[in-house]
């Protein structure tokens, strides 16, 4: 089974910063994904990624697939980004397996 | 857009009842899926179904059953409600993961359950 680590568990920032979340995973993927929780419970898709870089607005996720690690950078952090960030990557054909999520605060 | 609706948003069941969530989606996806989702522990996979009237089950199924009858509904079992029931649980679908072919997963909202 993949192990999926994710780093920092919590992180506070002030409007502005740029921000970094990690995710390490133990066994060779074909793919990793990046979602977003807001308050309340919904998730979203934000990225899929196989290998490079891909952005999305403020939003950039790269990947380092012979490091077996991803990162989540957001660019001029607004407070509207507080969120719980969670990454996954695949667990057999159809299923994936998450990190723990890190739960990101700007704070105005 | 895909829709995946759960049947509620919170709910307050009592210790040993049989207690009944429900999720549909209208994209006609093969793959439904529940996790549970607790502080500390990210989401953790209940059960998966990958087309009607098939399971599998995910890496926490004790005390859970599932049921899928038609494509767009999946619904969760708790057969004996017990307090360490109580979590977030989250649907959601995807179409079938081709081998070059990255598919997303799409979510409900989540059921916040509590067990008295």
């Amino acid at each position: 089974k993949n192990e999926v680590e994710q780093s920092p568990q919590n992180l506070t920032a002030q409007e502005g910063e740029f921000i970094t979340i990690n995710c390490s995973y133990s066994v060779g993927i074909s793919a990793l994904h990046w979602l977003q929780q807001h308050p309340g419970g919904g998730i979203v898709s934000l990225f899929m990624l196989s290998s490079g870089k891909k952005k999305h607005g403020r939003l950039i996720a790269t990947i380092n697939i012979q490091e077996k690690h991803s990162s989540l950078h957001i660019t001029a952090s607004h407070p509207r980004d507080s969120a719980v960030y969670i990454c996954g990557v695949p667990q057999g054909a159809q299923k994936l397996v998450f990190g723990q999520g890190t739960r990101l605060t700007i704070n105005p | 857009d895909v829709k995946v609706t759960q049947s509620s948003r919170y709910l307050v069941k009592r210790t040993g009842e049989k207690v009944f969530l429900e999720c549909v989606q209208d994209m006609d996806h093969e793959n439904m899926f529940w996790y549970r989702q607790d502080p500390g522990l990210g989401l953790r996979l209940i059960y998966f179904s990958y087309d009607v009237k098939m399971k599998e089950k995910g890496d926490i199924p004790e005390g859970y059953s599932v049921s899928r009858e038609k494509k767009e509904r999946f619904s969760l079992i708790l057969e004996s409600a017990s307090t360490n029931q109580t979590s977030m649980y989250l649907c959601a679908s995807s179409l079938v993961q081709g081998a070059r072919d990255i598919q997303p997963q799409h979510f409900g909202d989540g059921t916040r359950l509590s067990i008295l």
